[in-house]
């Protein structure tokens, strides 16, 4: 079964700097997708950035990047620039490309941008 | 479309009624996950169907939780018997994964479930 762990409980950064949370996972496929969701409090759960396992080139969508490191099954995601709306819950999320499998997440990382 | 909608959003039982939640996904979506998500932490997968087929349970589900998609469409969740560790927010989520395409799991606002 597909594992995915988040080592960082929490995490805190200045407005305007930038902050790296971190993702691995455990699995023997070859084919698959990893995503960054962001859960803001008492908000609803919404997609951030996603990753096709196929593809060399890092994700990136405006100040959200990835750092994929297949080999090393390992799935950052950098946050540039933070922001207070940045604050939330992240969680981190692999889908295997075979099908007939279950979305599985991390345990969560809760961030807070300080001003 | 508006999205995944989830009802009811709150939902407050005493220990050992029964207690159902419906979940409407994006229409175009086949298939749709059941996760618990306790505060502070990850969502737990429950459940999860591709199109009315349900095609796997989590093993830490016991036997008085039972799901449905009937069509292919809406799905409801009962507990049955529910216990104070019932309570946590039950999430619903949708998406296309038919080999062809897939798209991101895309998430309702949940059902808060307390049990007293």
């Amino acid at each position: 079964a597909q594992t995915v762990t988040q080592s960082q409980p929490e995490m805190s950064v200045q407005e305007a700097e930038t902050v790296t949370l971190s993702c691995t996972y455990d699995t023997s496929e070859n084919n698959y997708y990893l995503f960054w969701y962001k859960q803001p409090p008492s908000r609803q759960m919404i997609l951030v950035i996603r990753q096709e396992a196929y593809k060399q080139q890092n994700a990136t969508e405006n100040r959200f990047s990835v750092n994929f490191q297949k080999a090393a099954k390992s799935f950052s995601l950098k946050i540039s620039d933070s922001q207070l709306g940045d604050t939330a819950m992240y969680f981190c999320a692999f889908l295997r490309y075979s099908g007939n499998t279950p979305l599985v997440f991390g345990k969560g990382t809760r961030l807070s941008v300080i001003a | 479309d508006t999205g995944v909608s989830q009802d009811p959003r709150h939902k407050i039982t005493k220990r050992g009624q029964n207690v159902t939640f419906r979940c409407d996904p994006i229409s175009e979506h086949n298939r749709l996950y059941w996760y618990r998500q306790t505060l502070g932490q990850g969502p737990e997968f429950l459940t999860y169907f591709q199109n009315e087929a349900q095609l796997e349970k989590s093993r830490l589900l016991s036997d008085r939780f039972s799901a449905e998609r009937p069509k292919g469409s809406f799905s409801t969740l009962e507990i049955q018997r529910t216990e104070q560790g019932d309570s946590a927010m039950y999430l619903c989520a949708s998406s296309i994964d038919d080999r062809i395409s897939v798209t991101e799991a895309f998430f309702g606002q949940g059902t808060r479930l307390t049990v007293v």
